[in-house]
Order: C-alpha cells, then sequence, then structure tokens
C-alpha cells in the first residue's frame, strides 16, 4: 500500500483557517486521496476524498498538487470542535480497506 | 450519527477467554470493515465482509474471526484472548466496495483484557 506521511501536531487559532499537509509521493494513478478525523472517544468520521481534482464539501477542501505526490485539507474557520486525529489515507480503486498512519493531531486555541 | 451501531460499548475479559462483538452496518451497505485500535494509535484493518464473504485480511492471527449474516450485519469473534486484545474495536460499512466511496464508522467497543 502507497504510504503517507503527516506531521504530528499542528495547532490553530479558532476562526482561522488551518492547512493540513500530506505527503504521498508513492501513490499510484488509481489511488483515491481520503480524509477521516477522529475526535477524542469516537471512531473516525468520514471528511472528503479525491482523485485528482480539488474537492469541496460542507467540512472542508482538498487541494491535490497537479503531480499527486501531496494534498492539502484545508478547514476555512476552526472551531473549538475541530481538534481531533486527521488522516490522509490512500485507497486503490478495487478497494475500501483504509491503511491508517499516525495522522495529525490538531488543537484548536480558543 | 452514521448509522452503524456496535455493541457492547464496553466490556471486560480475561485472559484465555472469548469475545464476541457485533455491529449493524448502515441500511443499504453491504460491505463491513473491523479496525483495532490500541490506545495511541492509528486504526488496525483486521478483516472484510463483502455480502457475507471474506473479502481481504490485515496482518491478524487466524483466532480473529468474522462472520456477516444476510441482513448485513456482522460479528468478530475473539478467541484465547491474550492482554494485548486491549484495544477499541472499531466497525466500518460502506455501500460497495470500491475506494471511491464513504466509509462510516461506528463509535467501537472498547475491550479491556485482564
Amino acid at each position: 500500500d502507497a504510504k503517507t506521511t503527516q506531521p504530528n501536531s499542528m495547532e490553530s487559532n479558532e476562526e482561522e483557517p488551518v492547512h493540513l499537509p500530506c505527503n504521498h509521493s508513492t501513490i499510484s494513478g488509481t489511488d483515491y486521496i481520503h480524509w477521516y478525523r477522529q475526535l477524542p472517544s469516537q471512531g473516525p468520521e468520514y471528511v472528503i476524498h479525491g482523485l485528482t481534482s480539488n474537492v469541496n464539501n460542507r467540512m472542508a477542501s482538498l487541494a491535490i498538487a497537479e503531480d499527486r505526490k501531496s494534498s492539502t485539507l484545508i478547514l476555512h474557520r476552526a472551531t473549538l470542535r475541530d481538534a481531533a486525529v486527521y488522516y490522509c489515507i490512500l485507497i486503490p480503486y478495487a478497494g475500501n480497506m483504509l491503511t491508517f498512519g499516525g495522522g495529525t493531531r490538531l488543537m484548536v486555541k480558543p | 450519527e452514521t448509522g452503524v451501531t456496535q455493541s457492547p460499548t464496553h466490556l471486560i475479559k480475561t485472559r484465555g477467554q472469548q469475545v464476541t462483538l457485533r455491529c449493524s452496518s448502515q441500511s443499504g451497505h453491504n460491505t463491513v470493515s473491523w479496525y483495532q485500535q490500541a490506545l495511541g494509535q492509528g486504526p488496525q484493518f483486521i478483516f472484510q465482509y463483502y455480502r457475507e464473504e471474506e473479502n481481504g485480511r490485515g496482518n491478524f492471527p487466524p483466532r480473529f474471526s468474522g462472520l456477516q449474516f444476510p441482513n448485513y450485519s456482522s460479528e468478530l469473534n475473539v478467541n484465547a484472548l491474550e492482554l494485548d486484545d486491549s484495544a477499541l474495536y472499531l466497525c466500518a460499512s460502506s455501500a460497495r466496495v470500491d475506494s471511491g466511496n464513504t466509509i462510516y464508522f461506528g463509535e467501537g467497543s472498547w475491550l479491556t483484557v485482564v
């Protein structure tokens, strides 16, 4: 499985935008880029996913580099509820088994 | 609310015992996966069931087994429990087995082995 690299932790102020980076230099052409987050004492929660083009939904935006070797999850205005571990995961087209790395622990300061 | 429900939420077992964890998938979802999450770590894939057949397995020994029923609910069974089996066990369901599809997780079952 292609691996991803994320910073261990990041800090943000409430109401400010947050850019969470992910490197995936060994991504293959059919790998989808998925982001999940896990709030304390909860199961992981789907955030967004994409293949080649940038994607937006009500939770976040996903910016994918032109060579697809990196991506950035963008939270437009961080709230205290966004404090969680964010996982960037690559999933081959013919499968939906998630391989979680260490993720990025996002801390949001009031 | 993801529509994926797991039971029990917490349980304590003794080393050597057996445990069964249950999962009801979201309505219409025919694919169920199980994950183990040790404290401070990311979830690890155990196995997946698609239409009642095992569709993939992670690096877990045979004492971890599962079932999927015709209504697509699922069970995870662990025999001969070891202390290291203490973890959060997560069930995830999705409508299809391909990757362009959202996967929904339950809140998990916390297992403590003493």
